[in-house]
């Protein structure tokens, strides 16, 4: 198993562009998360989804969009990027049942100039 | 608004020694408390949960958890250079759902030669 895997890691945008960051997994879990990481901040939930076709706001959406076509992914959307979501973003997953340990993808760094 | 609160250290202690990490939090309602391990440009790891009062012990690794003062602690015996990470406290969000979990900013801790 790949586990959960995030594209690009890398990424510098200019102010006012668009861009996907993809997340997928291949445990069949059925919740997912989206989180953002600042320098010496903990991790904010962006959104989430507790199955395919579901999806909900976390603490900090506003400039983002998911949608959640699949069990396996969950891409997250940045419209007219600002200098504010320069960040790290991590994607999660999570089984339905069992001990409710959170899967992270390896991150994707984004910058916005 | 649900806070988890870690002292952002950094805390640096002699390889061989105890390191203690500590995390309280404020909604009475959580239930699961988490440790996760961050090495630097790393995705987070989970190392240690506990669902029930009292002590939990993995290996090295000891977490403790008291519910009526509202705090969970991380035992590291025998402190390691390669533990020298930042040590996130991630506690469960009862409200709403999707078992959605509220982060700590993390306290770094450095194993000193």
């Amino acid at each position: 198993n790949a586990g959960v895997t995030q594209t690009p890691k890398f990424r510098i945008l200019k102010i006012g562009q668009s861009m996907t960051l993809q997340c997928a997994q291949d445990m069949n879990h059925n919740y997912m998360y989206w989180y953002r990481q600042d320098p010496g901040m903990g991790l904010k939930l962006i959104y989430y989804s507790v199955g395919a076709g579901i999806t909900d706001k976390g603490e900090v959406p506003n400039g983002y969009n998911v949608s959640r076509s699949t069990t396996e992914d969950f891409p997250l959307r940045l419209e007219l990027a600002a200098p504010s979501q320069t960040s790290v973003y991590f994607c999660a997953s999570m089984a339905a049942q069992g001990r409710h340990e959170q899967y992270f993808g390896p991150g994707t760094r984004l910058t916005v100039t | 608004q649900k806070e988890v609160e870690q002292n952002s250290g950094p805390l640096s202690v002699p390889e061989g020694a105890i390191a203690s990490l500590n995390c309280t939090y404020s909604d009475r309602g959580s239930q699961s408390f988490f440790w996760y391990r961050q090495y630097s440009g790393k995705s987070p790891e989970l190392i240690m949960f506990i669902y029930s009062n009292g002590d939990k012990e993995d290996g090295r690794f000891t977490a403790q958890l008291n519910k009526a003062s509202q705090y969970v602690s991380l035992l590291i015996r025998d402190s390691q250079p390669s533990d020298s990470a930042t040590y996130l406290c991630a506690v469960n969000d009862p409200t709403g759902g999707g078992n959605k979990l509220t982060f700590g900013t993390g306290t770094q801790l450095k194993v000193e030669l």
